[in-house]
């Protein structure tokens, strides 16, 4: 089955800071998404994504389908962009990375 | 506002003492999920139904069922909850109707402590 990879695993920055976060995938996939997990554990549509660019607010995702990967960026962090981000892929089933654990330090 | 609905939010529960968690919805999405999601783990796909048509994912215990009793509805049945069955359980609703069958929207999730 295909496989996602997200990188970095663990990331600390200082309020403002911007950042960018990765998804490998091994085949071609139909679509790709997103989230973010809040401390409370919801997970937070952000992108539905297959390709192209799309922005909202201080985000932007990046999915290049042929190279097979997925940029996420956050630019001036803030605290409570603090949780984990996923990324969640579709073939014949959804599968999600192991994510990327964000901490924003005040 | 539109929204996938979970109850309850936590759920404590005795080893071997059936539980149910719900999930509705607002969305009149025709696809439902359930996941499990253990303690700094990725979400895990137990199931879903496609308007009636229920899909169980291989690795999917026995000791996990569901129903889905219309639309807005879809609940999850543990029938003998054991240790390892504590968990985050999340809810998920998509729609085939628009093109974008696959963007989905998540519930807060039903946290499960078993004692």
């Amino acid at each position: 089955g295909i496989q996602v990879e997200q990188s970095p695993p663990d990331l600390i920055l200082q309020e403002g800071a911007n950042s960018t976060l990765r998804c490998n995938f091994s085949d071609s996939v139909n679509n790709l998404q997103w989230f973010h997990q809040n401390p409370w554990g919801q997970l937070i549509n952000l992108f539905y994504i297959p390709s192209g660019t799309k922005q909202n607010g201080r985000l932007s995702a990046t999915t290049v389908a042929t190279e097979r990967y997925s940029l996420l960026y956050i630019s001036s962090s803030q605290t409570t962009d603090s949780g984990v981000y996923f990324c969640a892929v579709r073939d014949d089933k959804i599968i999600f990375g192991k994510g990327t654990r964000l901490h924003i330090l005040p | 506002d539109a929204m996938v609905i979970q109850n309850p939010r936590y759920q404590v529960t005795q080893f071997g003492k059936p539980v149910t968690l719900s999930c509705s919805q607002t969305l009149n999405h025709n696809v439902m999920y359930w996941y499990q999601q253990k303690s700094s783990q990725a979400p895990k796909l137990l199931f879903h139904y496609y308007d009636k048509d229920f899909n169980n994912e291989a690795d999917t215990p026995d000791n996990f069922q569901s129903r889905r009793p219309n639309t807005s509805f879809c609940f999850l049945d543990i029938r003998s909850p054991g240790l390892g069955d504590a968990a985050m359980y999340l809810c998920a609703t998509s729609s085939s109707a628009s093109g974008r069958y696959n963007e989905q929207f998540f519930g807060p999730g039903t946290r499960l402590t078993v004692l």
